[in-house]
């Protein structure tokens, strides 16, 4: 079945520096990639998706690049703030009618000052 | 602004009450989903429904029952409430069809805690 890794936390970061978060995907069909981020006593929400091979989604200054040959969705920012702090999830669409998605475990990022 | 509404933010249950959590939305999506997070285990699929009146199981279904009577509302039963299933539970609505793929819109989660 389908199936989401994402890079295990949880990351620390100062202010301003440059974020990575790797994400890679196995499914079957053409999959749609997204990034959600969930603030401190809240639901998730969708920070970015791309829904073919080569796509770029972006969002408040967060990237990541649908790599079909890598299976690779890798979230990217150049200059995090404190704001940023959240967990971040990796999911994948199983492409039907019903648009079933499947999580990654999650990334905790902390920024600090 | 569009929304999923879920009816509690926080639940304190005990062993073997018959629970509800009510999940509504505004946009007219066909799908709905129910998802619960654990720490170290992600978001792990429940049951989800394409329809009225129409469900299918997700990963995790045991223990766990839905009803979908209205477009707009899912609700997620817990017949017998366990320990075990003290956590964070999420309702998501999607649209059919193209735009089945665009992406979830969550509600804010309801966060149960059986005793």
């Amino acid at each position: 079945g389908d199936s989401v890794t994402q890079m295990e936390g949880p990351v620390t970061l100062s202010e301003e520096a440059f974020l990575t978060i790797n994400c890679t995907y196995t499914a079957t069909g053409y999959p749609s990639l997204f990034w959600y981020v969930q603030y401190p006593g809240e639901g998730l929400q969708l920070l970015l998706k791309a829904t073919k091979a080569d796509d770029k989604g972006s969002n408040k200054g967060f990237e990541a690049t649908y790599r079909k040959e890598t299976t690779s969705f890798h979230l990217e920012k150049g200059s995090v703030q404190v704001s940023d702090s959240a967990v971040y999830f990796c999911a994948l669409s199983d492409g039907t009618n019903a648009g079933k998605s499947t999580f990654g475990d999650g990334t905790t990022l902390t920024v600090k000052p | 602004d569009v929304k999923v509404t879920q009816s509690s933010r926080y639940l304190v249950k005990r062993t073997g009450e018959k629970v509800f959590l009510e999940c509504v939305q505004d946009m007219d999506h066909e799908n709905m989903f129910w998802y619960r997070q654990d720490p170290g285990l992600g978001l792990r699929l429940i049951y989800f429904s394409y329809d009225v009146k129409m469900k299918e199981k997700g990963d995790i279904p045991e223990g766990y029952s839905v009803s979908r009577e209205k477009k707009e509302r899912f609700s997620l039963i817990l017949e017998s409430a366990s320990t075990n299933q003290t956590s964070m539970y999420l309702c998501a609505s999607i649209s059919a069809g193209a735009r089945a793929n665009y992406g979830y819109t969550f509600g804010s989660g309801t966060r149960l805690t059986v005793v």
